[in-house]
């Protein structure tokens, strides 16, 4: 299996500010996603992120308030900027490999804005 | 990407086999169905993944008619750590997973 590794597990921050999330795979991977979880619901895909190119975002997401960095194999980062209280969420970073038939997610950052 | 629809939520006690059925009837001929189990505080986690027929592993079992249109997983002899959120999935591509709303499973004592 892939080992991902986020940081900050968790986080509170104040409105207005932005927090980068890192997500570190233990090997190199095809694919990586970054989610979205509010509490009590369903996972939603934010975006794909592409090494070496810019982000493939879903509707209703976009690169200024979700930028997104993928400058290898193995790591990436997601940033989420000018927060307000609906921010409040759990981010997770997933991956895939050609080898595996599943996608392997991270542990989550729990983010909390005041 | 098929649609899949599944309870919202279950409730059962410690030792029964618990049956969590997924319909998706516009299923394509490539799709698998895949199931993801997910804890509090936890990332989704693969739990089993099939075709057609039937599929075991240590986990689980996966029940798939001929006609593909529904699937039921399978949990024998539950206990209360097999409380979490399962997600049942129709699509040929394990990378970009679009989650739907998943089945909460509650085990009591």
């Amino acid at each position: 299996s892939a080992v991902i590794s986020q940081k900050p597990s968790r986080d509170i921050c104040q409105r207005g500010t932005s927090l980068t999330i890192q997500c570190q795979v233990d090997s190199q991977v095809t694919m990586m996603f970054w989610y979205r979880q509010q509490p009590g619901q369903s996972l939603t895909l934010i975006a794909t992120a592409n090494q070496g190119s810019e982000a493939t975002y879903e509707s209703g997401f976009v690169i200024d308030k979700f930028p997104i960095s993928r400058p290898n194999l193995t790591f990436s980062t997601l940033t989420v900027s000018n927060m307000s209280p609906e921010d409040s969420s759990i981010y997770l970073c997933s991956v895939t490999r050609d080898r595996d038939k599943q996608a392997f997610f991270g542990q989550g950052t729990r983010l909390t804005v005041v | 990407l098929a649609k899949t629809t599944q309870p919202i939520s279950m409730d059962s006690y410690e030792g029964q086999e618990v049956n969590i059925t997924c319909s998706h009837n516009n299923i394509a001929t490539n799709d698998y169905i895949t199931w993801y189990q997910q804890f509090p505080s936890q990332g989704p986690r693969f739990i089993i993944q099939g075709y057609k027929t039937k599929v075991t592993n240590e986990v689980a079992s996966l029940f798939i008619p001929a006609d593909r249109k529904s699937s039921t997983l399978s949990l024998p002899r539950v206990s209360l750590s097999d409380t979490a959120v399962y997600y049942c999935l129709a699509d040929s591509s394990a990378s970009k997973i679009i989650f739907g709303s998943g089945t909460r499973l509650s085990i009591r004592p």
